[in-house]
């Protein structure tokens, strides 16, 4: 039982470079979240999904797109990587809307110069 | 829209002493509130939570929160902290169950032995 799985952990991108960020949870959750990291700033929420097929904006979405194809995976895509993009990304899922528990994955290191 | 302020940035204590990190939150509606504890180098994971009912909670690793409405405080405390609490402690609130978490700044718990 893997949990929340988050691909790749690190990467450097140059401006203006596209790239996708991966999520994958094997606990049949409906709900699932990308936050982003900044120091001082705690945790942010971008995009989130209530369901497969599904998606809606969080707190701080320009800049990013998501999708949700399947249940148990959620991607984050960068069209057009900034460098205040720089940041640590967490995915989570939740295991029950009401009363539940965030599961979040080990953070995704992102560097845009 | 809720909020929540985490009054310290960095809270340094020595080994076996008291702690107490402290959140306040705003929101004109009944709130749900959460501690979230974040090890280094790892994602977030829940330590205690309020939803209703007995307004003390008990959480994992010897932590307890106590949920104030007059104050629209849910202060963290541990009678008794070790080594292996250093990590960063998130306060977070929500007006929709677990659904759509705001989180804190932060609060770096650092032990000194």
């Amino acid at each position: 039982n893997a949990g929340v799985t988050q691909t790749p952990k690190f990467r450097v991108l140059k401006t203006g470079q596209s790239m996708t960020l991966l999520c994958a949870q094997d606990m049949n959750h409906e709900y699932m979240y990308w936050y982003r990291q900044d120091p001082g700033m705690g945790l942010r929420l971008i995009h989130y999904s209530v369901g497969e097929g599904t998606t809606a904006k969080g707190e701080v979405p320009d800049g990013y797109n998501v999708s949700r194809l399947k249940k148990q995976n959620f991607l984050l895509g960068l069209e057009s990587a900034a460098p205040s993009q720089t940041s640590v990304y967490f995915c989570a899922s939740l295991t029950d809307a009401n009363t539940g528990e965030l599961f979040f994955g080990e953070g995704s290191r992102l560097t845009v110069l | 829209a809720q909020s929540v302020t985490q009054l310290d940035s960095q809270v340094p204590v020595f080994e076996e002493a008291p702690v107490e990190l402290r959140c306040n939150y705003s929101s004109s509606v009944s709130v749900y509130l959460f501690w979230y504890v974040q090890y280094p180098n790892q994602g977030l994971q829940l330590l205690l939570k309020y939803l209703s009912g007995s307004t003390l909670v008990k959480g994992i690793n010897g932590f307890e929160a106590e949920f104030n409405k007059s104050q629209t405080s849910f202060h963290l405390r541990k009678p008794s902290v070790h080594i292996s609490d250093t990590a960063e402690y998130f306060c977070a609130v929500s007006t929709t169950g677990a659904q759509k978490l705001v989180f804190g700044q932060g609060t770096r718990l650092t032990i000194n032995p």
